[in-house]
């Protein structure tokens, strides 16, 4: 069974900061993996995906993300945090396009200081 | 294209009444998902169709749970008897079925309160 672990429940950082967000996957194959951003009481924002290929990923809003086979992990990131960055952070992983479910983490929000 | 929709955006409902919510895709998806979500947790899967085939349930869904997509186009999900453990947003989303362009496109969901 796939499954995903956000290990980090919330995180601060100060307008300006770089940002990391972790995220670790569990399944048997070549995962297909996603980052989702969900402001309060609105549906998900795709992100960024990656299927194969590059392991290094571009994304909307200036995001970023790595897959790293070894580690399990597809870690989200940004250079320069914006207040309006602020929301709830979805990693998911897939089992393949032509398999339609995906499984999601529990999600990390994000507070941005001035 | 103005994304996915679902309607409505909230309902409140007694315990033990029937509820259904409609969601309409983008027109070129040929994917349609059903998710819900509670308070500080992930989405989790519910059932998806692919045109007006539904592929996959969850097991986790109770037979008071039935989903439709007749003409492959939009779909509605109803609850029927409805308790207080079925509170929760209620997610749509479509997508193409393979290629490059593959990934969910949510609409902001259905918020269901059971009193």
């Amino acid at each position: 069974a796939q499954s995903v672990t956000q290990p980090d429940i919330h995180i601060t950082v100060s307008e300006g900061a770089s940002l990391e967000l972790r995220c670790n996957y569990s399944y048997g194959a070549t995962p297909y993996l996603f980052w989702y951003v969900q402001s309060p009481g609105q549906g998900l924002q795709l992100l960024l995906k990656y299927f194969s290929g590059d392991t290094l990923v571009q994304g909307i809003k200036g995001f970023e993300a790595e897959f790293k086979r070894s580690q399990s992990s597809f870690n989200l990131r940004k250079p320069s945090v914006h207040w309006s960055d602020a929301a709830e952070y979805f990693c998911a992983v897939g089992r393949g396009t032509n398999a339609g479910k995906s499984t999601f983490g529990d999600g990390t929000t994000l507070t941005v200081k001035p | 294209d103005t994304g996915v929709s679902q309607d409505p955006r909230h309902k409140i409902t007694k315990r033990g009444q029937n509820v259904t919510f409609r969601c309409d895709p983008i027109s070129e998806h040929n994917r349609l998902y059903w998710y819900r979500q509670t308070l500080g947790q992930g989405p989790e899967f519910l059932t998806y169709f692919q045109n007006e085939a539904q592929l996959e349930k969850s097991r986790l869904l109770s037979d008071r749970f039935s989903a439709e997509r007749p003409k492959g186009s939009f779909s509605t999900l109803e609850i029927q008897r409805t308790e207080q453990g079925d509170s929760a947003m209620y997610l749509c989303a479509s997508s193409l079925a393979a290629g490059e362009d593959y990934g969910y496109t949510f609409g902001s969901g259905t918020r269901l309160t059971v009193v």
